[in-house]
């Protein structure tokens, strides 16, 4: 069974620093997909990134980093220079590609809440 | 922009109720979940649907049902609520069928009290 740990459930910063969140996960399949999503206040779940088990090159969008390692089995998220905005809970994920059915069928973590002060 | 709307943003219910959260999404999209969202629990799929009347058991499904009998709206139904069953409840969508891994497309959420 495909597993996702998110340890930090709750990270404090001051606006600017850089954050980083953690992201293992378990799987028995060597094609997987994994996610990161963010839930801002209002509640509806924003995509951010999709990353397939092929694919180990790090990518960066804006001020948002991702570190895929798949030696380690981790999908790591930094926020560089963090805002207020970036304050949300933000949720790893991951599908497996065998089929429809189990692509279609997204394993969550439980969540880190990020809170940034200004 | 894919819009994904839930009828409700928040539900108090008594134990024993018939309860529907309805979702209905605008672009067309022949996925569609809902999911179960509890404190340090992250969320739980509970049903999918990749077609109108077409529905797959996911993670916690007991105590629930769904319906899809038109491709934008897809009902959860819990047939008696129960205090349990008090969560944050969740409808996304995908576009489909053969192509799964897709991102999806989330609704603010109903937040369900059972009383």
């Amino acid at each position: 069974a495909q597993k996702v740990t998110q340890a930090q459930t709750e990270i404090s910063v001051v606006e600017k620093e850089d954050v980083t969140l953690d992201c293992v996960y378990e799987t028995r399949d060597t094609t997987y997909y994994l996610f990161w999503y963010k839930q801002p206040p209002s509640g509806e779940l924003v995509f951010l990134i999709r990353r397939n088990s092929f694919d180990e090159q790090n990518e960066i969008s804006g001020r948002y980093s991702w570190n895929f390692q798949k030696s380690t089995s981790s999908f790591n998220f930094t926020i560089t220079a963090s805002q207020v905005v970036d304050s949300a809970v933000y949720f790893c994920a991951l599908s497996e590609a065998k089929s429809q059915a189990a692509g279609n069928k997204l394993t969550f973590g439980g969540g880190t809440r990020v809170l940034v002060k200004p | 922009d894919v819009k994904v709307t839930q009828s409700s943003r928040y539900l108090v219910k008594r134990t024993g109720e018939k309860v529907f959260l309805e979702c209905v999404q605008d672009m067309d999209h022949e996925n569609m979940f809902w999911y179960r969202q509890d404190p340090g629990l992250g969320l739980r799929l509970i049903y999918f649907s990749y077609d109108v009347k077409m529905k797959e058991k996911g993670d916690i499904p007991e105590g629930y049902s769904v319906s899809r009998e038109k491709k934008e709206r897809f009902s959860l139904i819990l047939e008696s609520a129960s205090t349990n069953q008090t969560s944050m409840y969740l409808c996304a969508s995908s576009l489909g069928p053969n192509t799964p891994n897709l991102p999806l497309h989330f609704g603010n959420g109903t937040r369900l009290t059972v009383t």
